[in-house]
């Protein structure tokens, strides 16, 4: 079935350094890709997405582009801050489009 | 606030107990979800509603799990005799029709099996 794969965590930053989460995805089909970051005692948010191959959706300074040929989506930001920090979510509308398959989640802590 | 809201925040339950657990959705919004998320895990999709008709079920949902949505507007989640390994964070989110509408989630319901 649909599945993501997503870089272990925790990622550990200081602030303004470079920040790539790798997702990887499998899937039947040509499913729309999402980025979700979800802050401390809040609940999930939609960051980006991109819905066709070589789309690149981007949002706050991170971006991610579609790439259908190493089935990849992964997210990057140049400069990291300590705001960033938070658990990020990799995701894929299943084959029927209704509903979101995530991966496991990656932590992102940045430091001052 | 016109986001998800989800009640109650947190239930701590004795095992063998039945629980229900609410959500409001972005009035709007005719799709509803619901999700579970255990510790370190992404959410895993149970089950999600088109208006007041329950469309599809994951495997995940045993029969002492139940869902309803009357009305299409609120949704209600029921688990009957709970087991400790429910315990885990339920999440309800909604979104209009459409491949590539947003989704907006809830805070979640925490729910403990002890």
């Amino acid at each position: 079935g649909d599945s993501v794969t997503q870089m272990e965590g925790p990622v550990t930053l200081s602030e303004e350094a470079f920040l790539t989460i790798n997702c990887t995805y499998t899937a039947t089909g040509y499913p729309s890709l999402f980025w979700y970051v979800q802050y401390p005692g809040e609940g999930l948010q939609l960051l980006l997405k991109a819905t066709k191959a070589d789309d690149k959706g981007s949002n706050k300074g991170f971006e991610a582009t579609y790439r259908k040929e190493t089935t990849s989506f992964h997210l990057e930001k140049g400069s990291v801050q300590v705001s960033d920090s938070a658990v990020y979510f990799c995701a894929l509308t299943n084959q029927a489009g209704t509903a979101l398959i995530f991966g496991k989640g990656t932590t992102l802590s940045v430091s001052s | 606030d016109t986001g998800v809201s989800q009640n109650p925040r947190h239930k701590i339950t004795k095992r063998g107990q039945n629980v229900t657990f609410r959500c409001d959705p972005i009035s709007e919004h005719n799709r509803l979800y619901w999700y579970r998320q255990t510790l370190g895990q992404g959410p895993e999709f149970l089950t999600y509603f088109q208006n007041e008709a329950q469309l599809e079920k994951s495997r995940l949902l045993s029969d002492r799990f139940s869902a309803e949505r009357p009305k299409g507007s609120f949704s209600t989640l029921e688990i009957q005799r709970t087991e400790q390994g429910d315990s885990a964070m339920y999440l309800c989110a909604s979104r209009n029709t459409g491949m590539n509408t947003e989704a907006f989630f809830g805070q979640g319901t925490r729910l403990t099996v002890v």
